[in-house]
C-alpha cells in the first residue's frame, strides 16, 4: 500500500507568519503534487513536481513556494501566511498517468 | 466554465439501495480517477480507470471516453459507504495533474 505521510496534522498561524507545511513518501514516486481543498471550490492543485530538485506551478501557485530536496520530500511554503490561505492541504504522490495516493492532509488555521 | 461536473451533489439512500454516480467532463480525457473522502478524511483511491470499466467488490467504474462520462455504481448500500466521491481528471497526457469535481455527498441511513 501506498504510504504518504504529511506534517504537521494541524497548524494555527498567524498572519504574516511563515509556515512550511512538509510531505514524505515511501513509494519512490517521480511525482508529487500539493492541493487545496476548499468548501465550494473542491481540490485544487497548487505546485506540482516531476523529481527532485524541480517545482512547477499548478493552478493556483501565488502566495506559495514548494521545495522538492528529495524523491521523497516535498514541501509547500507559504512565506507570508494570509487568512485566505486558512484551508485543507493535501499532498499527493504519483507516476504519470497512473494512480495518485493522498496523505491524510494537513489543516491550517491562519488568524 | 468547469471541467469536470458531478452529479448529483448529494444523495440520500436506505441501506441495501443502489446508487449511481455521474462525472461528466468538458475537455477531452486522458486518465481519471474515483476517489472516496470520508468527513474531515483523506482520500482514498477507489478506481484508476481511463476507459472501460472495473470492478471491485461493490462497485463498478465505468467510463465512456467519446462521451466525455464516468460513472460510479454502488449496489447494495451501507452504512459505511457514507461519506463524499470524488472524479478527477488528467490533464494533458502523462502529467498527473488532476482536476477535480466538487463531489458527491452521499449518505446512507439504516
Amino acid at each position: 500500500e501506498a504510504a504518504v505521510t504529511q506534517s504537521p496534522r494541524n497548524k494555527v498561524a498567524v498572519t504574516g507568519g511563515k509556515v512550511t507545511l512538509s510531505c514524505n513518501q515511501t513509494n519512490n514516486h517521480n511525482n508529487m503534487y500539493w492541493y487545496r481543498q476548499d468548501t465550494g471550490h473542491g481540490l485544487r492543485l497548487i505546485h506540482y513536481s516531476y523529481g527532485a530538485g524541480s517545482t512547477e506551478k499548478g493552478d493556483i501557485p501565488d502566495g506559495y513556494k514548494a521545495s522538492r530536496p528529495s524523491q521523497e520530500n516535498f514541501s509547500l511554503i507559504l512565506e507570508l501566511a494570509t487568512p485566505s490561505q486558512t484551508s485543507v492541504y493535501f499532498c499527493a504522490s504519483g507516476t504519470g498517468s497512473y494512480e495518485q495516493y493522498f496523505g491524510p492532509g494537513t489543516r491550517l488555521t491562519v488568524l | 466554465g468547469q471541467q469536470v461536473q458531478q452529479s448529483p451533489a448529494s444523495l440520500v439512500l436506505q441501506e441495501g439501495e443502489n446508487a449511481e454516480l455521474q462525472c461528466n467532463f468538458s475537455t477531452s480525457l486522458n486518465s481519471m480517477q474515483w476517489f472516496y473522502q470520508r468527513p474531515g478524511g483523506s482520500l482514498v483511491s477507489l478506481f484508476y480507470n481511463p476507459s472501460g470499466t472495473k470492478h471491485s467488490g461493490r462497485l463498478t467504474s465505468t467510463t465512456v471516453i467519446k462521451e466525455r462520462r464516468s460513472s460510479l455504481h454502488i449496489s447494495s448500500s451501507q452504512t459505511t459507504d457514507s461519506g463524499t466521491y470524488l472524479c478527477a481528471l488528467e490533464r494533458g497526457a502523462n502529467t498527473g495533474k488532476l482536476t477535480f469535481g466538487h463531489g458527491t455527498i452521499l449518505r446512507v441511513h439504516p
